[in-house]
């Protein structure tokens, strides 16, 4: 079955800098692949997701990358803020089913 | 958000009681889905529904069981709760690609 794995489990930047975290996927029937925002106590948020017929989407200061041939897909995060801290996930939908990966904890220190 | 409510949204119980989660959606979204959280594992898919009366089970499924009479409701049932089901439970709903969480049930089981 499908596989992801998630790096860096924790991130720290400062405010103003970019982050980026990555993941891998291993079945290539995998064809959606969204991200999703944890806040403390509260239910993951999309923030951003991405087809297999495109090879990069932005919105405002976040962008997801998929390279399919390598089976990785990556999300930007421009210019941080302090609100940007928060647990980000990752997914793959081989079929009807996501599976995410273990998560990042990004902090943003101002 | 998809107009996702959990309920109760904090529960405490005893080990060998039972206990029913219930999501309710107000999107008529044909596919729900019922997800656990712990630390350093991400979020693994206990079962989902494609249908009124159409379940499946995900990676977790052990010791739990759903339901879904209606559209909008989707049930997760501890028959005998355990220490190792004390866990966050969060419900989805998925439109065509999109996947959208509710705000999350706190179970503890001592």
């Amino acid at each position: 079955g499908e596989n992801v794995e998630q790096h860096p489990s924790t991130l720290s930047v400062q405010e103003g800098d970019s982050a980026v975290i990555k993941c891998t996927y291993s079945d290539s029937a995998s064809n959606y692949f969204p991200w999703y925002k944890q806040e403390l106590g509260k239910g993951p948020q999309l923030i951003i997701d991405i087809r297999s017929n495109v090879g990069e989407k932005k919105d405002q200061r976040i962008a997801v990358t998929l390279n399919k041939t390598a089976k990785h897909f990556s999300l930007h995060i421009t210019e941080t803020q302090p609100e940007d801290s928060a647990v980000y996930f990752c997914a793959a939908r081989p079929t009807d089913k996501l599976i995410f990966g273990t998560g990042t904890r990004l902090q943003v220190f101002p | 958000d998809a107009g996702i409510t959990q309920s109760p949204r904090h529960k405490v119980t005893e080990t060998g009681t039972p206990v029913t989660l219930r999501c309710h959606q107000t999107e008529n979204h044909r596919y729900m889905y019922w997800y656990r959280q712990d630390p350093g594992h991400g979020l693994r898919l206990i079962h989902y529904s494609y249908g009124v009366k159409d379940t499946d089970k995900g990676e977790v499924s052990d010791g739990y069981s759903v339901s879904r009479s209606k559209t909008e409701d989707f049930l997760l049932t501890l028959e005998s709760a355990t220490s190792s089901q004390t866990s966050v439970y969060f419900c989805a709903t998925q439109t065509a690609w999109e996947q959208f969480f509710g705000p999350g049930t706190r179970l503890t089981v001592l």
